[in-house]
């Protein structure tokens, strides 16, 4: 599968700070996938995007898909405590796999 | 409904021991995954199922890994002879279909360790 690269492996802020993890790709994306996993948790679907250019918002999460598919980011105004965990960008070319970027590990203190 | 529930949640075995790990998926969803978790990594697609097919077994590590799935249901992922790098958390998902629109819903994992 197509490897997604994430940046940066981990971040810590304090709370009310904003928050930006970045996917990339060498080749062209068809979809990218979002997930949260909270520590000791599982993953959890957050969103998916399929559109150039694409942006979703999820209240204080905002997803981006780039102009030419190959990078993606997601972005947290004014994090809080329960913003901590893993977030982990996936893509599938297959339509069942799915690749996972190794993921941006968030710490948020109060 | 009830989410994806899998089963053990742990386990811890010596190594050269078989280990079989279930997983029940969410009522109704026909697609089925396993995916591997290592200490720090990202997952690791390991099988999917539609069905009770296997289409694609490519991500197995090795051939001491097999899965099974039966009645479109429950699937059991087992691993013969364990060795010390197949401990890891073993997380199933399941979806209403295989697609690229379908949402992948995981289960709790089982965290298995070789010692």
């Amino acid at each position: 599968g197509q490897q997604v690269m994430q940046i940066p492996q981990y971040q810590h802020v304090q709370e009310g700070e904003d928050f930006t993890t970045y996917c990339n790709s060498s080749t062209t994306l068809s979809n990218i996938q979002w997930y949260k996993q909270r520590p000791g948790g599982h993953p959890v679907f957050l969103i998916q995007l399929v559109k150039s250019g694409e942006v979703k918002k999820q209240k204080r999460l905002t997803f981006q898909f780039g102009e030419a598919k190959k990078n993606s980011s997601l972005h947290i105004t004014a994090t809080q405590t329960t913003d901590v965990g893993t977030y982990f960008c996936a893509n599938s070319n297959s339509g069942y796999a799915l690749n996972f970027g190794k993921g941006t590990s968030l710490l948020v203190t109060p | 409904g009830a989410g994806v529930s899998q089963s053990p949640s742990n386990k811890v075995t010596e190594k050269g021991k078989d280990v079989e790990l279930r997983c029940d998926p969410i009522s109704g969803h026909t697609a089925l995954y396993w995916y591997r978790q290592s200490l720090g990594q990202g997952l690791e697609f390991l099988i999917y199922f539609q069905g009770n097919s296997a289409p694609d077994k490519s991500g197995l590590p090795s051939d001491r890994f097999s899965a099974e799935r039966t009645g479109g249901s429950v699937s059991t992922l087992t691993i013969q002879r364990t060795q010390q790098e197949d401990s890891a958390v073993y997380l199933c998902a399941s979806s209403l279909a295989a697609g690229l629109i379908q949402t992948q819903y995981f289960g709790p994992g089982t965290r298995l360790l070789v010692l």
